[in-house]
């Protein structure tokens, strides 16, 4: 049972690349979402989505888009990478889309962009 | 504006001693709370999910209660020990949205 796989690890990219963040989960999790972390501040909700074909918008939204083919996958796509969006992101899902159940959280990307 | 504050910020105990922190969080519109460990270079990780008033949790060491008429949170550790050391999260939902809101956590340290 893999949980959440969040792929790369790392990435180094230059101001205007793009790029996309991949999230997989095999727990059958209706609720997955993308975070970002920064210093000094909470976890940031970017987007979410509720199931297939469902997305929404979080805090910060903007810079980043989502979608939602299938129950597993949930990819976090950068249109156009800004120094602003150097951070940590994340990637988590939950059994209920009622924040009843516990997050379960990938391993984080570290993007650095320049 | 919802807000949730974590105390303290950081705490440095020897190991066998005991300690709690506290979550406060906004007391209307209560759904559920949530508390998660962080340790450095991992991912967060659920301890527990709260979502009555009086709930108590327990994991090992580790347990919470939760006060969602006055709009707090403790989180107990007994014994501490160094792989204690971590971040402990709390994160609050509202229930009228679909949002958790976190707070910044509290960074605990266990000197052996």
């Amino acid at each position: 049972n893999a949980g959440v796989t969040q792929t790369p690890k790392f990435q180094v990219l230059k101001t205007g690349q793009s790029m996309t963040l991949q999230c997989a989960q095999d727990m059958n999790h209706e609720y997955m979402s993308w975070y970002r972390q920064d210093p000094g501040m909470g976890l940031r909700l970017i987007h979410y989505s509720v199931g297939a074909g469902i997305t929404d918008q979080g805090e910060v939204p903007n810079g980043y888009n989502v979608s939602r083919s299938t129950t597993e996958d949930f990819p976090l796509r950068l249109l156009s990478a800004a120094p602003s969006q150097t951070s940590v992101y994340f990637c988590a899902s939950s059994y209920s889309r009622f924040y009843s159940s516990p997050l379960h959280f990938g391993n984080g990307t570290r993007l650095t962009v320049t | 504006i919802l807000n949730v504050e974590q105390s303290p910020q950081s705490l440095h105990v020897q190991e066998g001693d005991s300690t709690n922190f506290t979550c406060s969080f906004p007391s209307s519109n209560f759904y559920a709370l949530h508390w998660y460990r962080w340790e450095t270079a991992k991912s967060p990780e659920a301890l527990f999910v709260m979502t009555l008033n009086g709930d108590e949790k327990k994991k090992g060491r580790i347990s919470a209660t939760l006060n969602t008429k006055e709009g707090y949170s403790y989180l107990y550790i007994k014994g501490s020990q160094p792989e204690d050391s971590a971040t402990y999260l709390c994160a609050f939902n509202a229930g009228n949205n679909r949002k958790l809101i976190w707070g910044l956590g509290t960074s605990l340290a266990v000197n052996p």
